[in-house]
């Protein structure tokens, strides 16, 4: 099945670093998603884009859909011992009722 | 809030043990899904069912089966457990073409 790219697998920052990630496709998505799950945990919906060039903030988090519909970051700014988990994109075609997501980002931080 | 609620966190099975695992949701979704997660593999697509007693393949369905009697109730069974199905099983909801709800998910170990 398809999957997104997503990178980078893995990140090693201090607390108070700022973080970046992202996902890129071959195919143009009509909805970006982004998710973080806790250790033992579900993911939980972070922030949901739907235009192209979007860039959109939740609190220390900002995402962006790319203009090529075919990528999205996320930042998250002056992390927190508590931003550790996996964070996942998920893209959505148009009329697409299934997601699409990238492998994962895991996020340690040393505090 | 949506409620995604899977009926068991933790599962230990034999192979060859039929395996039932319960997902339920409780806001009129359409859409649930089931998903597999495994390290540096992201999630990937099981089944999904758009509607009471429709289903779809996923990505990996092979060695599984599920079935959803009632629009709230969406079950995945592994009719003969092999220890390659050992995973994270994570099941979700959603309003048609909007973003996934997630349950806590069931660590199924195969022994």
């Amino acid at each position: 099945g398809q999957q997104l790219n997503q990178s980078p697998q893995s990140m090693f920052i201090q607390e108070g670093e700022d973080v970046s990630m992202n996902c890129t496709s071959s195919s143009i998505f009509n909805t970006w998603l982004w998710y973080k799950q806790e250790p033992g945990e579900g993911p939980v919906l972070l922030i949901a884009l739907y235009k192209a060039g979007e860039l959109t903030s939740n609190g220390r988090l900002t995402a962006q859909f790319g203009i090529t519909r075919k990528d999205s970051f996320l930042n998250i700014s002056a992390s927190i011992p508590s931003d550790v988990g996996i964070y996942f994109c998920a893209g959505q075609g148009q009329g697409a009722q299934k997601l699409v997501f990238g492998q994962g980002t895991r996020l340690t931080i040393n505090p | 809030d949506v409620k995604v609620t899977q009926s068991s966190r933790y599962l230990v099975k034999r192979t060859g043990e039929k395996v039932f695992l319960e997902c339920v949701q409780d806001m009129d979704h359409e859409n649930m899904f089931w998903y597999r997660q495994d390290p540096g593999l992201g999630l990937r697509l099981i089944y999904f069912s758009y509607d009471v007693k429709m289903k779809e393949k996923g990505d990996i369905p092979e060695g599984y089966s599920v079935s959803r009697e009632k629009k709230e109730r969406f079950s995945l069974i592994l009719e003969s457990a092999s220890t390659n199905q050992t995973s994270m099983y994570l099941c979700a909801s959603s309003l048609p073409l909007t973003e996934l709800f997630f349950g806590e998910g069931s660590r199924l170990t195969v022994l």
